[in-house]
């Protein structure tokens, strides 16, 4: 069965840090991977994808995520935090494109002064 | 930018009532989906739409629930009789290639 797990129910992190947020995943070949953002009372907005390829995909707001098939992870990272990128944090993956998509449940981002 | 966009943005309805809930997914776009997120909760798939039929459908899409797409832009959620557990966050998607793009939701509240 697929899964997506996110360990991080919660981060706080100083205006200006780096930040990274951990997934991983259980699927048994390589899956599409996906990071969504949802602000408050909005949707969820695509932040990057990795499909194949390079495996440091790049995406907005400066974010970028790391695949590693040896970890099965899909970290997202990004050097310099703003303030308005607090929110909520979601990593999904699908088995194939035009699937349903597995999320974890997410996490949540603080950020401050 | 081309969006999705959902409607109504909020809901109120009293248990047993009937809800439903409006998609204008993106022009061009094939395939459309259903996603719901209970509060604290994972965002799960309720059902996907292409070619004018369900082309996958999970075990929470039950025969309370139906989709259509009655006409070339809009893409319904039907809820036959609402149960306080379908209080929700229900988000709508569509995609072209490959990457699924979702609206701004709408949040249901069942009383």
């Amino acid at each position: 069965a697929q899964s997506v797990t996110q360990p991080d129910i919660h981060i706080t992190v100083s205006e200006g840090a780096s930040l990274e947020l951990r997934c991983n995943y259980s699927y048994g070949a390589t899956p599409y991977l996906f990071w969504y953002v949802q602000s408050p009372g909005q949707g969820l907005q695509l932040l990057l994808k990795y499909f194949s390829g390079d495996t440091l995909v790049q995406g907005i707001k400066g974010f970028e995520a790391e695949f590693k098939r040896s970890q099965s992870s899909f970290n997202l990272r990004k050097p310099s935090v703003h303030w308005s990128d607090a929110a909520e944090y979601f990593c999904a993956l699908e088995s194939s494109g035009n699937t349903p998509l597995v999320f974890g449940k997410g996490t949540r981002l603080s950020v401050i002064a | 930018e081309p969006e999705v966009t959902q409607t109504p943005s909020h809901q109120v309805t009293q248990m047993g009532q009937e809800v439903i809930l409006r998609c204008v997914p993106i022009s061009n776009h094939l395939y459309f989906y259903w996603y719901r997120q209970i509060l604290g909760q994972k965002v799960e798939f309720l059902v996907s739409f292409y070619n004018n039929e369900i082309s996958e459908k999970s075990e929470i899409f039950d025969d309370q629930f139906s989709v259509e797409r009655p006409d070339g832009s809009n893409f319904t959620l039907k809820i036959r009789s609402t149960k306080l557990e379908d209080s929700a966050m229900y988000f709508c998607a569509s995609t072209r290639d490959e990457t699924q793009y979702f609206g701004p939701g709408t949040r249901l509240l069942v009383l």
